[in-house]
């Protein structure tokens, strides 16, 4: 089956600084989405990207579906961003959701 | 919109017990709906996709006469563990698909803590 690999596994910042999280598949994809699992354990939907560029306030993500990766940028990082960052991608039709191991990120005031 | 609702939250019960776990799309039809086990400091494993109307579809190693799923409308699905021991304690995720425009992306409910004693 398809593999997701996630990196870095661990991430810790300092308040207001930036951080890049990458997704790379080792199979092409129809679906690709970024989760943020806050302590919790909601999900909350980031973005719905399965190729190009979105931004959304200091967030934003890029995948490059040819060369099967996805990355997710943290600008200005505040305490609120701290938690797991999981990328999920929809290989085929089936509509199921293969998750990465996540990459938990830690923002320290 | 695209709200996804799990009740209960949390659950404790005794080692042998049935736990009944609801998930409701509130303001939106969900044909397809998702179940995830998630276990500390892990990702989200899928169990489970259910259809209204029709049998869950079990991922492999899942037992499917151990977690019982049944999706009854468009809104609900629910998720029966049954005779449920300390090895089921895990976080219970659900997820909606929505239809027509929405209907690649996939909404998650708040999860259930199961707590096995």
């Amino acid at each position: 089956g398809i593999q997701v690999e996630q990196s870095p596994p661990d991430l810790i910042l300092q308040e207001g600084a930036n951080s890049t999280l990458r997704c790379n598949f080792s199979d092409s994809v129809n679906n690709l989405q970024w989760f943020h699992q806050n302590p919790w354990g909601q999900l909350i939907n980031l973005f719905y990207i399965p190729s190009g560029t979105k931004q959304n306030g200091r967030l934003s993500a890029t995948t490059v579906a040819t060369e099967r990766y996805s990355l997710l940028y943290i600008s200005s990082s505040q305490t609120t961003d701290s938690g797991v960052y999981f990328c999920a991608v929809v290989p085929g039709n089936t509509g199921k959701l293969i998750f990465g191991q996540g990459t938990t990120l830690q923002v320290k005031p | 919109g695209a709200v996804v609702s799990q009740h209960p939250s949390r659950v404790i019960c005794k080692s042998g017990t049935s736990v009944k776990i609801e998930c409701r799309s509130l303001d939106f039809q969900a044909t397809t709906m998702f179940w995830y086990r998630q276990f500390p400091k892990q990702s989200l494993m899928l169990m489970a996709t259910s259809n209204e109307g029709s049998k869950a579809t079990y991922e492999q190693g899942v037992e499917k006469d151990k977690f019982l799923i049944n999706h009854a409308s468009l809104t609900l699905s629910t998720l029966t563990v049954t005779s449920a021991h300390p090895e089921d304690s895990s976080f219970y995720i659900c997820s909606a698909l929505a239809g027509q425009v929405l209907r690649e992306t996939q909404y998650f409910g708040p999860g259930t803590r199961l707590l096995v004693l």
